[in-house]
């Protein structure tokens, strides 16, 4: 079945510090891909998405290039701020016929250290 | 954040209790959907339901129940839990994908933190 693993985290880094945060994804069709956000106490909020191959999201600054060769989604940012704290999912979306079905990577915590 | 809301945002429930979740979209969504998301566990998904009919059941024990009474409410009934039914329980919505068209994106309310005594 189809399955996303992500860099274990936690992340901690600088301001302004370059972030990476990998994701890699196995699956038998040609799924959308997503990072989703999730600040403390909050829902998951969609931060980017690509729907096909070398497609680029990008959204605040973060962004992600579908990859099909290396099977790979990876999010990047140039600087980070304290408030990217947060934890970063990835995940990936099949053309199902009811509705989208999302599977997920376990998350990874950021933490940007002033 | 308006698109999804959830109620209430905390509940704390005792293992006899029977309380409900509710979730209400604003995005015009004909598909809607319950996660699960524990400590150090990756999401999981619960129901999916279109047009109002339950799509999928992802093995779900039958102590959580839900309902779709139209394509901008769902409910999650809940009675006899169990202490390691405490979570964070998150409600989605999104277009329903058409046959051979590309999937849309899930958008998610803020979630409900249940904990059970």
């Amino acid at each position: 079945g189809d399955s996303v693993t992500q860099m274990e985290g936690p992340v901690t880094l600088s301001e302004e510090a370059f972030l990476t945060i990998n994701c890699t994804y196995t699956a038998t069709g040609y799924p959308s891909l997503f990072w989703y956000v999730q600040y403390p106490g909050e829902g998951l909020q969609l931060l980017l998405k690509a729907t096909k191959a070398d497609d680029k999201g990008s959204n605040k600054g973060f962004e992600a290039t579908y990859r099909k060769e290396t099977t790979s989604f990876h999010l990047e940012k140039g600087s980070v701020q304290v408030s990217d704290s947060a934890v970063y999912f990835c995940a990936l979306s099949d053309r199902g016929t009811s509705g989208s079905r999302l599977t997920f990577g376990e998350g990874t915590q950021l933490t940007v250290n002033p | 954040e308006t698109g999804v809301t959830q109620t209430p945002r905390h509940l704390v429930m005792g293992m006899t209790n029977k309380k409900s979740l509710k979730c209400e979209q604003h995005l015009g969504h004909n598909a809607m959907y319950w996660y699960k998301q524990s400590a150090k566990k990756p999401l999981e998904l619960m129901f999916v339901y279109n047009f109002k009919e339950q799509t999928e059941n992802n093995s779900v024990p039958s102590r959580f129940s839900p309902e779709c009474p139209n394509s901008s409410h769902l409910f999650l009934h809940l009675h006899t839990l169990q202490p390691e039914d405490s979570a964070l329980y998150l409600c989605a919505s999104s277009q329903a994908a058409s046959v051979g068209g590309s999937t849309d994106t899930q958008y998610f309310g803020p979630g409900t933190r249940l904990t059970v005594l």
